[in-house]
């Protein structure tokens, strides 16, 4: 069976500092990752996603991630945090032919002046 | 486009009652996923339409179930609720049934059973 786990369940950070999300999964099949943001009383966005191809993935906002087979990672990073970027932070895989999502429980990124 | 619409928005039902959802998803979009968010179990997925059939489904109680429509709108059905189906019933939609597609998310549905 696959499984997400997101190491930090909050992540307090100042403005204009980096930050990097931690998202593990475990799968014994091929897996599509993906990272979805969840803003207040609002539903998921997707910020990327890794289909297949260069490890290192740009989405939107300037949030990147890197798949890393051999360690099974998928960490989110973002070299200068706002304040607007004070969400919660979903990652997610998809394993083998099948399309339902497999989800990690959330960082709750806090962004603070 | 429209993005993902879901209503009602919030909800307030008492336990042994039953309960209709409805998604509208993004024109053209065929597949309707299902999910439940709760905070202690995060994100679950509860089932997949695609051109009317189901297609996937979760570990739900068959309390829980569901239809698509021939437009693709979607409907999910609770009946006798319980107190732990109180949750964010969230609603996501793609153009296809390929791995690679993207789900759209509506804002979800807060259901409170009391």
């Amino acid at each position: 069976a696959q499984s997400v786990t997101q190491l930090d369940s909050q992540v307090p950070v100042f403005e204009e500092a980096p930050v990097e999300l931690r998202c593990n999964y475990s799968s014994s099949v091929s897996v599509y990752l993906f990272w979805y943001v969840q803003y207040p009383n609002q539903g998921l966005q997707l910020l990327l996603k890794y289909l297949s191809g260069s490890t290192l993935v740009k989405g939107i906002n300037g949030f990147e991630a890197e798949f890393n087979k051999s360690q099974t990672s998928f960490h989110l990073r973002k070299p200068s945090v706002h304040i607007s970027d004070t969400a919660e932070y979903f990652c997610a895989v998809s394993a083998g032919n099948n399309r339902k999502l497999i989800w990690g429980l959330g960082t709750s990124l806090a962004v603070n002046p | 486009k429209a993005g993902v619409t879901q209503t009602p928005r919030y909800l307030i039902k008492t336990r042994g009652q039953q309960v209709t959802l409805s998604c509208s998803p993004i024109s053209g979009h065929r597949s309707v996923s299902w999910y439940q968010q709760t905070p202690g179990q995060g994100l679950q997925f509860l089932f997949e339409y695609f051109s009317e059939t189901q297609r996937n489904k979760g570990n739900f109680p068959g309390r829980f179930s569901g239809r698509q429509f021939s437009n693709s709108r979607s409907e999910m059905n609770v009946s006798t609720l319980e107190l732990g189906d109180s949750a964010l019933y969230l609603c996501a939609s793609s153009p296809g049934q390929f791995r690679t597609d993207t789900q759209y998310f509506g804002p979800g549905t807060r259901l409170t059973v009391l």
